[in-house]
């Protein structure tokens, strides 16, 4: 596609509820990389795919929260029995080689409130 | 040590002015370096990158990269209210292909 994209764009649940986040990577790029922004605040690095390696999980801030990235391409961010500091936007990004050099781009990200 | 450090500002620029970004970063050997610029509610996104030290320009935008004092800069020139936003500095680590940021800069053009 044309650029990275996530759903839903936005998601009301309550708390002690399951959700889903889902990012679709620019096709081609290896590393997709998924961020949480509060509001007013700086980005929170969550979670890191790169190819077929191990992921780099050292920012989820708890066990409720897991990752998966199925066939190397789209991704699913879950958030098991919700709390409402989890309410944030959550963002991903995909990176990939330019002129023999990573860069990342951002989807518009999946704005989650929970009640 | 944060590995991308910025100032959180609010920095505040009179309108037409050169807004100066700065970031400095703590692993010596990086490679890549990217300006990413987020309005309030938006993604960032990537307004520029460098990878050689010196400047780069493009617009009204100049990077600049000084890899032996590990500091990258942003310089915007005639700033619009428009530019007002958060600037977010990102850095490529030698050997690594994720992705570093820096807390931002929020910049704010005063009319």
């Amino acid at each position: 596609g044309a650029g990275v994209s996530q759903s839903p764009s936005n998601k009301v649940t309550e708390k002690g509820k399951d959700v889903e986040l889902r990012c679709d990577p620019i096709s081609g790029h290896t590393a997709l990389y998924w961020y949480r922004q509060s509001l007013g605040q700086g980005l929170e690095f969550l979670i890191y795919f790169q190819g077929n390696s191990a992921p780099d999980k050292s920012g989820l801030p708890s066990d409720r929260f897991s990752a998966e990235r199925t066939g190397g391409s789209v991704s699913t961010l879950t958030i098991q029995r919700t709390q409402q500091e989890d309410s944030a936007v959550y963002l991903c990004a995909s990176s990939g080689r330019e002129s023999l050099r990573e860069t990342q781009y951002f989807g518009p990200g999946t704005r989650l409130l929970v009640l | 040590q944060k590995e991308v450090e910025q100032n959180s500002g609010p920095l505040s620029v009179p309108e037409g002015a050169i807004a100066s970004l700065n970031c400095t970063y703590s692993d010596r050997g990086s490679q890549s370096f990217f300006w990413y610029r987020q309005y309030s509610g938006k993604s960032p996104e990537l307004i520029m990158f460098i990878y050689s030290n010196g400047d780069k320009e493009d617009g009204r935008f100049t990077a600049q990269l000084n890899k032996a004092s590990q500091y990258v800069s942003l310089l915007i020139r005639d700033s619009q209210p428009s530019d007002s936003a958060t600037y977010l500095c990102a850095v490529n680590p030698v050997g690594a292909s994720k992705i570093i940021f820096g807390s931002g800069t929020r910049l704010s053009i005063r009319p």
